[in-house]
């Protein structure tokens, strides 16, 4: 699987728009993005996943950018419950059994 | 509609003891995965199952650990003769059968904490 490159950590006011960058310049043509988030120890929860296109859901945007070398999550408007270590993750799926989270990015989201 | 279910959720051993750590999947979730979280380091592969069988023990130390998924009920991580390394978050996913052609979300549980003393 691919490496991913994430800052360690970022600050966002509350009620702004969170954006996480995430580096992963050798992802092959099969490889999807997936965003994880921890919150204070408790089991990782998915947010997202894509391949080429943009993504949205209920929780979050993913952008990839055209030659799929990075991504960035986006929490359109964060809430102090949105604090957490996110992890972006680069996998072939199907195929692959695991998911390899490397350390992420802890979000703080300040009052 | 319960979640992923792990017990105990801290469990306190003295070295040379063993520690069991039991999983119970979401209603409907054939496949169990373990993961092992070191103190401010990210989640770390050990194990995938299937009922009865293991699928890829890639991520499991080669002596003192084992894992189970029998027919009936939870999934146990086994590890015999804990040392203080062994200290760690284990966390418990599991997802519906594998398609070929769709991503199988992997849901987490809560997560046992082992000290080793």
């Amino acid at each position: 699987d691919a490496k991913t490159t994430q800052p360690p950590s970022m600050d966002c006011a509350e009620g702004r728009a969170a954006n996480l960058p995430c580096n992963h310049s050798t992802i092959s043509g099969n490889e999807y993005v997936y965003w994880y988030r921890q919150i204070h120890s408790q089991g990782p929860q998915y947010i997202i996943h894509g391949l080429k296109n943009n993504e949205t859901n209920e929780m979050a945007s993913l952008i990839i950018t055209e030659d799929r070398k990075s991504s960035t999550l986006i929490l359109p408007h964060a809430t102090l419950r949105d604090t957490a270590v996110y992890y972006c993750i680069v996998r072939v799926d199907p195929g692959a059994n695991n998911l390899f989270f490397g350390t992420g990015t802890r979000l703080t989201v300040i009052p | 509609n319960a979640g992923v279910m792990q017990n105990p959720r801290h469990l306190v051993r003295r070295r040379g003891q063993e520690a069991r750590l039991r999983c119970s999947p979401m209603k409907g979730h054939s496949h169990v995965y373990w993961y092992r979280q070191l103190p401010e380091e990210g989640l770390k592969f050990m194990v995938y199952l299937q009922k009865e069988n293991i699928i890829d023990e890639s991520g499991m130390p080669k002596e003192r650990f084992s894992a189970e998924f029998p027919k009936e009920g939870p999934s146990i991580l086994r590890i015999q003769q804990v040392v203080r390394g062994d200290s760690a978050a284990y966390f418990c996913a599991s997802s519906r059968p594998r398609l070929a052609s769709s991503y199988n979300e992997q849901f987490f549980g809560p997560g046992t904490r082992l000290t080793v003393l």
